[in-house]
């Protein structure tokens, strides 16, 4: 059974630039969600994707946008990047159903740098 | 909306000792528990997780964690701890019927010889 993986491991931008960070969910699993996590801070939820759609997304501007593909993995796009989208950007997947109560596994995350 | 306070931002501990972090949570729902461990420029792993039944859960590597509904608690012990268990640790809620979790903002387990 394949682990969640992304790519790439790190990144530099500098501010302005736009950034695609990607991921492959778990063998299996149909949802994806992205999480930012700053430096000295837990994990924030940006947003997640059922079945190529957005199903919930949290407090962050529509600079930051998503797609999730037919076989599931998702990509997380990011305009007009500031200094603050600096952070270590989590992907989980997980498997939503009937059944729950979909345990999220985490990729290893892409650690982007914006100068 | 849910909260999640992790009380101590560092643990520093000795090997071989017990160790308890602390969490607390906030919600107006019914709710699930986790607890994950980053190591250095690692992703999440999960520890344990409390969804229903037995209040006391068993996890990974020796921890466990007691969910307490009345004080909103679900602190993460060890019995001992080793070097290797150096890490942060992060409590985790879920409303039910949701997936997006809400962490707390970690704790940093420092564990010396």
């Amino acid at each position: 059974e394949t682990g969640v993986t992304q790519s790439p491991t790190h990144l530099i931008k500098t501010r302005g630039q736009q950034v695609t960070l990607r991921c492959s969910s778990q063998s299996g699993h149909n949802t994806v969600s992205w999480y930012q996590q700053a430096l000295g801070q837990g994990p924030q939820f940006i947003f997640q994707y059922y079945r190529e759609e957005e199903n919930g997304r949290g407090n962050f501007p529509p600079r930051f946008s998503g797609l999730q593909f037919p076989n599931y993995s998702s990509e997380l796009n990011v305009n007009a990047l500031e200094l603050d989208d600096s952070a270590l950007y989590l992907c989980a997947s997980s498997l939503a159903g009937s059944r729950g109560p979909y345990e999220q596994y985490f990729g290893p995350g892409t650690r982007l740098t914006v100068t | 909306a849910q909260s999640v306070t992790q009380l101590d931002s560092q643990v520093p501990v000795f090997e071989e000792a017990p160790v308890e972090l602390r969490c607390n949570y906030s919600s107006s729902v019914s709710v699930y528990l986790f607890w994950y461990v980053q190591y250095p420029n690692q992703g999440l792993q999960l520890l344990l997780k409390y969804l229903s039944g037995s209040t006391l859960v068993k996890g990974i590597n020796g921890f466990e964690a007691e969910f307490n509904k009345s004080q909103t608690s679900f602190h993460l012990r060890k019995p001992s701890v080793h070097i290797s268990d150096t890490a942060e640790y992060f409590c985790a809620v879920r409303a039910t019927g949701f997936q997006k979790l809400v962490f707390g903002t970690g704790t940093r387990l420092l564990v010396s010889p």
